[in-house]
Parts: C-alpha cells; sequence; structure tokens
C-alpha cells in the first residue's frame, strides 16, 4: 500500500526559507524509475507543479521558480525534501507530495497535504 | 513553456447527464518517443486531487468505464457519461510531456 504524508512548519514569516518534508511508504526512491514530485494549491485555486526528484537524483523544476527551489531525498529514511527560499505570501498554499512512477508518467498517489502560510 | 487551457472554467450539469471538459496546450504534447503524456484528474471538495486518466485514454485503477479520455497533439476532451454525486468536484489535466503543467481546472456542479 502506497502512502505519502506532507510536514511543514505550519507559519512562517516573508524572506524565510520553507523546509518541507514528504515521508512515504510502499515504494523506494532507490527503485529504478521511481520519483517524487511537489506540488501547490493556493486555497481556491488551482494546481502548480513545483518539482521532481529521481531514483537516480536526477532532479527537475518548474522554470518560473527554479531559482527559490531545491529538491532532494534521503533514500533510506524513505523521505522527500523541498526547500523554498525567500517565501512571500503568494507562498501562501497547500503543498502536496506524490509518487512518479517513470519519466511522462502522471503522479498517481498523492499525500494529503499540508497547509503552509506566510504570514509577518 | 508549455501553457494548458481548460474549458468550460465551471460546467453545471445534471446527475444521469454527460460532461465534456477540454484541454487545449500551447504545443504538441507528442514526446520523441512517441508517446503522449496527458493525463486527468478529479479533484474533490477537502481532498487530495486523484488520478482518472493517464495517456490520453488509459483509465487508472479503480476508475468507472464513464470516464473516458481522447485527442492527440494538443487538444484533449474527457467524457464523463451518467453523472453520479461522486463526480461533482473539480477536473485538471496535466502534461509531462514538457516538464509538467497543470490546466487551470473545469468545476463541475450540479445545474
Amino acid at each position: 500500500q502506497v502512502t505519502l504524508k506532507e510536514s511543514g512548519p505550519g507559519i512562517l514569516q516573508p524572506s524565510q526559507t520553507l523546509s518541507l518534508t514528504c515521508t512515504f511508504s510502499g515504494f523506494s526512491l532507490s527503485t529504478y524509475g521511481m520519483g517524487v514530485g511537489w506540488i501547490r494549491q493556493p486555497s481556491g485555486k488551482g494546481l502548480e507543479w513545483l518539482a521532481n526528484i529521481w531514483w537516480d537524483d536526477d532532479k527537475y523544476y518548474n522554470p518560473s521558480l527554479k531559482n527559490r527551489l531545491t529538491i532532494s531525498k534521503d533514500t533510506s529514511n524513505n523521505q522527500a525534501f523541498l526547500k523554498i527560499t525567500n517565501v512571500d505570501t503568494a507562498d501562501t498554499a497547500t503543498y502536496y507530495c506524490a509518487r512518479i512512477v517513470n519519466y511522462g508518467t502522471p503522479f498517481d498517489y498523492w499525500g494529503q497535504g499540508v497547509m503552509v502560510t506566510v504570514s509577518s | 513553456d508549455v501553457v494548458m487551457t481548460q474549458t468550460p472554467v465551471s460546467l453545471p450539469v445534471s446527475l444521469g447527464g454527460q460532461a465534456s471538459i477540454s484541454c487545449r496546450s500551447s504545443q504538441s504534447l507528442v514526446h520523441s518517443n512517441g508517446n503522449t503524456y496527458l493525463h486527468w484528474y478529479l479533484q474533490k471538495p477537502g481532498q487530495s486531487p486523484q488520478l482518472l486518466i493517464y495517456r490520453v485514454s488509459n483509465r487508472f485503477s479503480g476508475v468507472p468505464d464513464r470516464f473516458s479520455g481522447s485527442g492527440s497533439g494538443t487538444d484533449f476532451t474527457l467524457k464523463i457519461s451518467r453523472v453520479e454525486p461522486e463526480d461533482l468536484g473539480d477536473y485538471y489535466c496535466l502534461q509531462s510531456t514538457h516538464f509538467r503543467t497543470f490546466g487551470g481546472g473545469t468545476k463541475l456542479e450540479l445545474k
């Protein structure tokens, strides 16, 4: 059974760095073809893809946010991470992590999401 | 960057009726390997998105055959026949040929 769960700080101030953790089970990021992606959704708005990391440590970022994003993984502990630097109120959203099986395939299993608020 | 345009933004339907959602991309979604990476999701209120259709027309595990996807190149359609109450929510297309981009969403609601 594949499960993913996101965790984060809940609230942070503008200009700080947002650190998110995705803890998953039912698959391994050391398995050929596996990947984890991060997606966010401001309240009442649509979905925005942020970044993917793959079994071989290959990484892809949304070009519009690339300078602020860093994705990484800890294979032994079944975790993936996302950092967003210099946050502002526009980064207030629910952040999801999701599994990908092979390049090009969709996000098939999603976490429940974690809400992050940026406020002074 | 690939832009995904979904229409309509809102789609009122009657239970038992049919719904059709369009997704258009700003460039072809045919990958160099010949595959077309266009997928569809449903997000019910208060829930995470759930995968319905992958690679244009393939239903994900457990998805009823009331859902069907079609299209090619830059134009794609999701059809829902015999709409049931659990089908209501926000629908999104996703392209994963050129990085990843979601469409803006279509809200399926009762007429």
